[in-house]
């Protein structure tokens, strides 16, 4: 069955520093993957999705993610994290029945030092 | 513009009462689904609509009816909720299949 995983639930950096966090995904074709961003009590906004094609893609707000088959991975980086950041992140793969069943990972909660 | 509008915002609701979430998109896409979403946790699907006809129902159960009277619009009426389905509620529309999927603000459903 498919299946995406956030190895990390909770993620603490300084503002300024930069930020990797971890999706892994559980898939026998390519799969078509995301990146969304939710804010205490508001909706999912995507930053970035990953169809086909370069590896590297570039999102919103200064995110980029890179899609690597041999690891199953599509890990999420910013350079320079601001205090705004904080917030909730989910990885998300659409299913393989063409559905549009989204299979979110259980997300990670990103945390801002000043 | 990517915008999928939900309302109301809140909504606080006996086990008795009926009611109605609303989810509004003018984009042209196809398809709308409805999330459910509790503290901590990733959203949930609870249904998809495609071409306005019901295409995946995850059995939810029958106090949740969805419904969508028009390809920009998407209702769900609630009846005789029970406390547990308190959560935010998440509407989201896409072109359909593989589409990216595009969510709404969501409504802080409170039952009491």
């Amino acid at each position: 069955a498919q299946s995406v995983t956030q190895p990390d639930i909770h993620i603490t950096v300084s503002e300024g520093a930069s930020l990797e966090l971890r999706c892994n995904y559980s898939y026998g074709a390519t799969p078509y993957l995301f990146w969304y961003v939710q804010s205490p009590g508001q909706g999912l906004q995507l930053l970035l999705k990953y169809f086909s094609g370069d590896t590297l893609v570039q999102g919103i707000k200064g995110f980029e993610a890179e899609f690597k088959r041999s690891q199953s991975s599509f890990n999420l980086r910013k350079p320079s994290v601001h205090w705004s950041d904080a917030a909730e992140y989910f990885c998300a793969c659409l299913g393989s029945s063409n559905t549009g069943k989204l299979i979110f990972g259980q997300g990670t909660t990103l945390q801002v030092k000043p | 513009d990517t915008e999928v509008t939900q309302t109301p915002k809140h909504l606080v609701m006996g086990m008795t009462n009926k009611k109605s979430l609303k989810c509004e998109q003018h984009m042209g896409h196809r398809a709308m689904y409805w999330y459910k979403q509790k503290a901590k946790k990733p959203p949930e699907l609870m249904f998809v609509y495609s071409y306005e006809k019901l295409s995946i129902n995850e059995s939810v159960p029958s106090r949740f009816s969805p419904e969508c009277p028009n390809s920009s619009l998407l209702n769900l009426h609630l009846h005789a909720l029970q406390p547990e389905d308190s959560a935010l509620y998440l509407c989201a529309s896409s072109q359909g299949g593989s589409d990216t999927q595009y969510f709404g603000p969501g409504t802080r459903l409170t039952v009491l």
